[in-house]
């Protein structure tokens, strides 16, 4: 079983504000890692898949960075709106197989 | 857009019944998935799906479980007699090759 850890568990931030938040994986065991955005009640939604070190990945105001020495990627989020409120899950796939390990996700609530 | 669809939505069971959550993956889609999230842990892998058979499961996926693609549309996750810790939310998720999985909206299980 993979460890892929995501921090913080749950992130307060006013409308307008820029944030961020953690994923880490073990760096000797990667192939891809996947961010999604999880609304309550809704499938999660694909934001993006990144490979490479040094990957940068940008969707509107959000954007993602990976570093696959160390093992982490920064999801971004500029300028939050409401809208923005889910939870963010990341999501590490290994070499061999199609297995993909889940974090907890970090929950994002945006006040206006 | 295509999306993956579940269902039901919510299935209330007792224990030991038999129950088949069914999915409709995206119609070019190639490659399937079954995850769980049980409330409050980390979703988890429990089978993929490629060319009519299994190709990976996890330990979670014993003998109480089974996968089936009957019509070439419908895929569906069996557990042949339930229990009180198979209460979870249980995604579907598909994928056509090397890019992203696409999910489902789940279907709540709720063993009593």
């Amino acid at each position: 079983i993979l460890n892929v850890e995501q921090s913080p568990q749950s992130l307060h931030v006013q409308e307008g504000d820029s944030t961020n938040f953690t994923c880490s994986f073990p760096s000797s065991n990667f192939y891809a890692l996947h961010w999604y955005r999880w609304e309550t009640a809704k499938s999660p939604e694909a934001l993006f898949v990144m490979t490479l070190n040094g990957d940068e990945k940008k969707k509107g105001r959000i954007s993602a960075t990976l570093n696959t020495k160390e093992g982490y990627s920064y999801l971004y989020i500029k300028g939050s709106q409401p809208e923005d409120s889910a939870t963010y899950l990341c999501a590490s796939r290994v070499p061999t197989g199609n297995q993909f390990y889940f974090g907890t996700g970090t929950s994002l609530t945006v006040i206006p | 857009e295509p999306e993956v669809t579940q269902t039901p939505s919510h299935q209330v069971t007792q224990m030991g019944q038999e129950v088949i959550l069914r999915c409709v993956p995206i119609s070019n889609h190639l490659y399937f998935y079954w995850y769980r999230q049980i409330l409050g842990q980390k979703v988890e892998f429990l089978v993929s799906f490629y060319n009519n058979e299994i190709s990976e499961k996890s330990e979670i996926f014993d003998d109480q479980f089974s996968v089936e693609r009957p019509d070439g549309s419908n895929f569906t996750l069996k557990i042949r007699s339930t229990k009180l810790e198979d209460s979870a939310m249980y995604f579907c998720a598909s994928k056509r090759g090397t890019d992203t999985q696409y999910f489902g909206p789940g279907t709540r299980l709720t063993v009593l």
